[in-house]
Formats: structure tokens, sequence, C-alpha cells
């Protein structure tokens, strides 16, 4: 079993800082996700990475594939309060099954 | 394109008791997969189901269940409800089978007293 570790499990942040969630693995995962769930509703994939070393921007946000394949980091510059909430990583193994992390809780104060 | 369509969206059962969730993917959309979520285990893989076939499971026991339809219309089936059973029921639906891009649906949380 492919076990995905997310650090941190909570963060609370001022509007304006940045910050950084990690998603560590032993294992070589083919691609992986990123995904944000807020309150009440299901995860929204953001982004996914394929390649290693990829970094993918979005806006404020920055994805990174490790160059091994079994770690990926999302760093958020200048938070804001519509930030809030679950990120979650999901690694994809050879057969393409997701594995997913056990997230992070961003909370984002205004 | 409308979403992945989830009901009921909450749910309160009773132990021993048993419940059925249903999932519509989006039109064209022919693989549906549930997950469980909760607080201390996160998202736990059930089952995904291809054109009314189970094609991967997950490690949970034979109290959970599902089906597919023709129309990819999907149900989850719980017997035997235990107290942990309570949690967040996620369905995700795919164009094609095995991970890829998951669109989920808002879930059907379940409470069991």
């Amino acid at each position: 079993t492919q076990l995905l570790e997310q650090s941190p499990q909570f963060l609370s942040i001022q509007e304006g800082e940045n910050l950084t969630v990690y998603c560590n693995s032993s294992s070589v995962f083919s691609s992986l996700q990123w995904y944000r769930q807020e309150p009440g509703e299901g995860p929204v994939l953001l982004v996914t990475v394929v390649t290693g070393g990829e970094v993918k921007k979005l806006k404020r946000l920055t994805f990174q594939f490790g160059d091994a394949r079994k770690d990926s980091s999302l760093h958020i510059t200048a938070a804001q309060p519509g930030d809030t909430g679950l990120y979650l990583c999901a690694g994809a193994d050879a057969g393409n099954m997701l594995t997913f992390g056990g997230g992070t809780r961003l909370m984002v104060k205004p | 394109k409308a979403g992945v369509t989830q009901t009921p969206r909450y749910l309160i059962k009773t132990r021993g008791q048993q419940v059925t969730l249903s999932c519509s993917p989006i039109s064209g959309h022919r693989s549906v997969s549930w997950y469980q979520q909760t607080p201390g285990q996160g998202l736990q893989f059930l089952f995904e189901y291809f054109s009314e076939t189970q094609r991967n499971k997950g490690n949970f026991p034979g109290r959970f269940s599902g089906r597919q339809f023709s129309n990819s219309r999907s149900e989850m089936n719980v017997s035997t409800l235990e107290l942990g059973d309570s949690a967040l029921y996620l369905c995700a639906s795919n164009p094609r089978t095995g991970g890829g891009k998951l669109f989920f649906g808002s879930g059907t949380q379940l409470s069991v007293l």
C-alpha cells in the first residue's frame, strides 16, 4: 500500500502571508494531483503534475513535483481568505489508482 | 454540463440498519468511484465501477457493496450499519477507468446513531 504523508495537518495564517504544504511518500508515483475541498463540498482538482521536477503555476499557487516523483509541494503566495479549505494530494500508481494524503486544513484570517 | 449529483445529502440511521446512497455521474462519464471521508482516516477508496463492472475495490468489509446501472448511475449500499460508518461518502466520476481526473459530487453525510 502506498502512503502519502501531508504536512502540516493544520495551518492558520493571516491574509497576505505565504505558505507551503508538503506531500511526501517513499513510493514513486506516475503522477500527482492536488485538490481543494471546501466545507460541505467534494474535492475539486487544482492541478496534475506528471514529470519529475515539474513546476506548475495557477495564479498565486505554485505546484512542484519532486525529481524522484515521490514528493510534491504546494506554495501559496499572499494567501487570501478565499484560499481557506482542505488541500489534498493524491498520487497515481502505475495502474492509475489514486491514493490520497490525509490533507492539510488551511485557514486564512482576514 | 451538470456535475456529479449525490442523493441524499444527509442521512441519519441507527446501528444495524442498512442504507443506499445514489450517484449520478457527469453525462458521458462511464466510471464512478466511491470514497469514504472521515476526520481520522481521510479519504479512503471504496470501489470503482466502469461499464457496470466493478474494476477495483478498496480494503473495506463485505458490508459495503455497490453497483452501476446501464446509464452509469451508481448506488452504494452499506448493510448492518456500525457507529464507525459515520462519514462523508463521496462519489467521483471519470470519463475513463483507473484514476485520472476525478470529478467529485458534494457527498452524502451519513450519521449512524
